[in-house]
């Protein structure tokens, strides 16, 4: 069980806007500004999106945006594309010896 | 340009070890905030963080898994080495090495990642 909770799947047509949600503790996503979100198509090495909350990577399309609330950070995908079919995996920088999470990945179809 | 390439064993029995290395270029591990870590993912599963290394050779590991893991570093082979004792079949994984970055101790994430390698231990 990942400590990051994300829905297992989400889905939106062409053009419209999703969003997922990683939820942990005060001990993680609560407590620090250091979440990422990691793009991963099949069989690819997961691709840096977000870091740090909302920053964008260079190179990163500016569909993509990313914020917090608590314990909850969001990734929002806007004007959705084909290409955006993938998996989606948020992280966090944690406190004391558990140090990093991952989320459990959310599969974004685009319908 | 950054690049990160895994290499080692694809086919390992339970009770064995495992030893990964990750050879990188574009960076050096003895700059200040950052690291190299080692991410692995089983088939159809999530994302496992293990293991990272940072520029001063400070370490940190995995608290599931940190009495088989150790981390090294070579910095002027531009490489890091990960050893996974008593293999078992859950190990089966891709594992994945990547370049850790951050202000400080504080891991922004990993922005450069290794293609990945299939380690595999049959039951």
């Amino acid at each position: 069980q990942s400590a990051l909770t994300q829905p297992a799947s989400v889905a939106g047509s062409p053009g419209q806007s999703i969003t997922i949600s990683c939820t942990g503790s005060s001990s993680d996503v609560g407590g620090y500004d250091f979440v990422s979100w990691y793009q991963q198509h099949p069989d690819i090495a997961p691709k840096l999106i977000i870091y740090d909350v909302r920053e964008r990577p260079s190179g990163v399309s500016n569909r993509f945006s990313g914020s917090k609330s608590g314990n909850t950070a969001s990734l929002t995908i806007s004007g959705l594309q084909a290409e955006d079919e993938a998996y989606y995996y948020c992280y966090s920088y944690a406190r004391s010896s558990t140090f990093v999470v991952f989320g459990g990945g959310t599969k974004l179809t685009v319908l | 340009q950054i690049t990160l390439k895994e290499s080692g064993p694809t086919l390992l029995k339970p009770t064995q070890t495992l030893t990964l290395t990750c050879t990188f270029s574009g960076f050096s591990l003895s700059t200040s905030g950052v690291g190299v870590g080692w991410i692995r993912q089983p088939p159809g599963q999530a994302l496992e963080w293990l293991a990272l290394i940072y520029w001063n050779d400070d370490k940190r590991y995995s608290p599931s898994l940190k009495t088989r893991l150790t981390i090294t570093k070579d910095t002027s082979k531009n490489q890091v080495v990960l050893i996974m004792t008593n293999l078992d079949p859950v190990d089966t994984a891709t594992y994945f090495c990547a370049r850790g970055f951050g202000s400080g101790y504080y891991l922004s994430g990993f922005n450069y990642w290794g293609q990945g390698t299939l380690v595999t231990v049959p039951s």
